[in-house]
């Protein structure tokens, strides 16, 4: 079974604080997004990334950066935490570019304070 | 964009069949409907895929009109451990997955 894990499942930071949030994927998947999941939006798209150091900006990129070192490895970075990304964090990996499907983490909940 | 459109919550009982309707008007040529089912503090996890007509894996049937305009999920006889949220998606080329809201099942005894 393809397990993606992640590094926090519950977190609690300051306003201004620099966040880490980590992903790992087992199965040598070549993509990894991260995702923001809020009450009635459902999930956006935060980063996605091809490849070791490739990544490309999704939907709601804003206040967010990353960073891919290793294959398996995928962060997420909040430069400067703010209370309104205080939100459910989740981490998907699809194995290459045909139909295969996404494979979610388990999510880890930020609460910015 | 490719928005999905589908209701906020269904209930239903114990052994009945539940269908799950998800609506994406602007569907391209290309896309594919995806439905996940999340429960509480966990992360989504795929049910099934499809490009046109019927999907039947074993556990959901995903039915697509041939103008792949909508879409509809059904759950046969469904129990208590169905309960959850189920999301309708588009999925476009490898990278672009148009999530909608999510439609909260309650499946009561």
């Amino acid at each position: 079974d393809v397990k993606v894990t992640q590094s926090s499942r519950y977190l609690v930071k300051r306003t201004g604080e620099k966040v880490f949030l980590e992903c790992v994927q087992d199965m040598d998947h070549e993509n990894m997004f991260w995702y923001r999941q809020d009450p009635g939006l459902g999930l956006r798209l935060i980063y996605f990334s091809y490849d070791v150091k490739m990544k490309e900006k999704g939907d709601i990129p804003e206040g967010y950066s990353v960073s891919r070192e290793k294959k398996e490895r995928f962060s997420l970075i909040l430069e400067s935490a703010s209370t309104n990304q205080t939100s459910m964090y989740l981490c998907a990996s699809i194995p290459g570019r045909g139909g295969e499907t996404q494979y979610f983490g388990p999510g880890t909940r930020l609460l910015v304070l | 964009l490719a928005k999905t459109t589908q209701p906020i919550s269904m209930d239903s009982y114990e052994g009945q069949e539940v269908n799950i309707t998800c609506s994406h008007n602007n569907i391209a040529t290309n896309d594919y409907i995806t439905w996940y089912q999340q429960f509480p503090s966990q992360g989504p996890r795929f049910i099934i895929q499809g490009y046109k007509t019927k999907v039947t894996n074993e556990v959901a049937s995903l039915f697509i009109p041939a103008d792949r305009k909508s879409s509809t999920l059904s759950l046969p006889r469904v129990s208590l451990s169905d309960t959850a949220v189920y999301y309708c998606l588009v999925r476009r080329n490898f990278n672009k997955f148009y999530f909608g809201s999510g439609t909260k099942l309650n499946v009561k005894p």
